[in-house]
This record gives structure tokens, sequence and C-alpha cells, in this order.
């Protein structure tokens, strides 16, 4: 089964530029997760997407936004991009599932990243 | 925030020697897993311990869970110099929809020395 792929992997922007970064999960998995990671901040969640419906978000501003589509590969942009975006940008699959209470395990799989530079 | 808080930040070790990292959690949890990453790549699921587990073993990993005092550790025995890596735990609990919302913690990072 192929894991979970991030297109592109490296990315140089300047300030006040919009990236689109890409996020293909791992075929059968509805959930997609996005976190950002810096030395800083540690790794810091963003938002996820299930069955292409926004089902959780972190406290980011509005300039990072997301979306999924129907084939549950999902997207993440940032517009107006400030020197303190770059990071490693990861995202992790998952099957999303829900209920079944405190059975419920739902493992996610990480994607190698995406390195977004701002210069 | 930070749900997780990794004790300590870094550890160096001598190859074969064990090596234990400590995760303390603030809020109830339905189950901690702990990950690994590699420098600059993608985490890597290692283990999942539910909240009513006290222990559980996978290899050369040995994880623990304290719920009276939120604090899970990771052992990992008879360390090898590709054990270096940045290890996280991760609290899992579930939200008003039953499914789970995951937090990882600020990492802990370990070299270990041939």
């Amino acid at each position: 089964k192929a894991g979970v792929t991030q297109t592109p992997r490296y990315l140089i922007k300047t300030r006040g530029q919009q990236v689109t970064l890409s996020c293909s999960p791992i075929s059968g998995h509805r959930s997609v997760s996005w976190y950002q990671q810096t030395p800083g901040q540690g790794l810091q969640f963003l938002f996820e997407y299930f069955s292409e419906t926004q089902r959780n978000k972190g406290n980011f501003p509005g300039r990072f936004s997301g979306r999924q589509f129907s084939n549950s590969r999902s997207e993440m942009n940032v517009s107006t991009l400030e020197l303190g975006d770059s990071a490693l940008y990861l995202c992790a699959s998952s099957k999303g599932l829900a209920g079944g209470g405190f059975f419920l395990t739902d493992t996610q799989y990480f994607g190698p990243g995406t390195r977004l530079t701002v210069l | 925030s930070q749900q997780g808080e990794e004790d300590p930040q870094a550890l160096s070790i001598q190859e074969g020697e064990n090596a234990t990292m400590n995760c303390s959690y603030k809020t109830s949890i339905n189950n901690l897993q702990w990950y690994r990453q590699n420098s600059g790549r993608g985490l890597v699921h290692l283990i999942l311990i539910r909240s009513n587990e006290r222990e559980k073993h996978s290899g050369r990993l040995r994880v623990t869970l304290d719920t009276s005092k939120k604090s899970s550790s990771l052992l990992i025995t008879a360390s090898r110099a590709a054990d270096t890596a940045s290890y996280f735990c991760a609290t899992a609990d579930l939200n008003s929809g039953g499914y789970q919302k995951v937090t990882f913690g600020t990492g802990t990072k370990l070299q270990v020395i041939p």
C-alpha cells in the first residue's frame, strides 16, 4: 500500500506571496490532518478534513486554509506569506473513524512533509 | 497550545544503553501514542496505549501510562545508532463528534552515539 505523499517537498517563496501544498492520503483513508512544525513552536495542529468537510481546526489565522476533494486528496493554502510561516508542513492521513467510544483508535500516518522557506 | 510536555528535551547516550523519555499531559485522554521523527522527515507511529492499560511492549520499546499522574514513559532498550531521532508523545481524546482529537507533545531529541 502506498504511503502518504506530499508535494512539493521543498518550496521557497517571498513575503506576501501565497502557496498551495498538496497531500495524497493512503488509499481508503478519509481523514487528512495538517500540522505545522517549527523549532520554536513544535508540532502545531492546523486542521483536519474528513469527507470534504473541515472537522477540526487549530488556532491559526485565516490566512491558512484548506480543502479536501472527493478522492480524499487535500490541499492547504497559505496567503500573504510571512517570514514566520517558514516551517515543515506535515500532513497525516487516517481512516477518520468515529464512534466506538473508548475502544476507538485511529492511527495517523504521516507524509514526508513540505519544507517551506519564506524569504 | 501543547497538551504534552516531554522530558528531557534532549538525551545523549551510548549505543547499547537504555533510553527513557517521559511525557506529561494535562487533560483526560482516550489513548496515548508515541511517534518517532528522523531529522526533517515525517513522523512514524511506534506504539499506542489505551487509558485503561498500564504497560505495553513492542520489540525493544516499553511504554507505561499512569493516568493518575497524567504521565507516560517510553523506554528503548539496548539502543542503536539508528534510534537517533526525535520522539513525540501524542494524546488522543474523543471530541463531541465521537472521533479522535490528537495533540502532540514537544518532543525529546535522542542521540545514540556509536
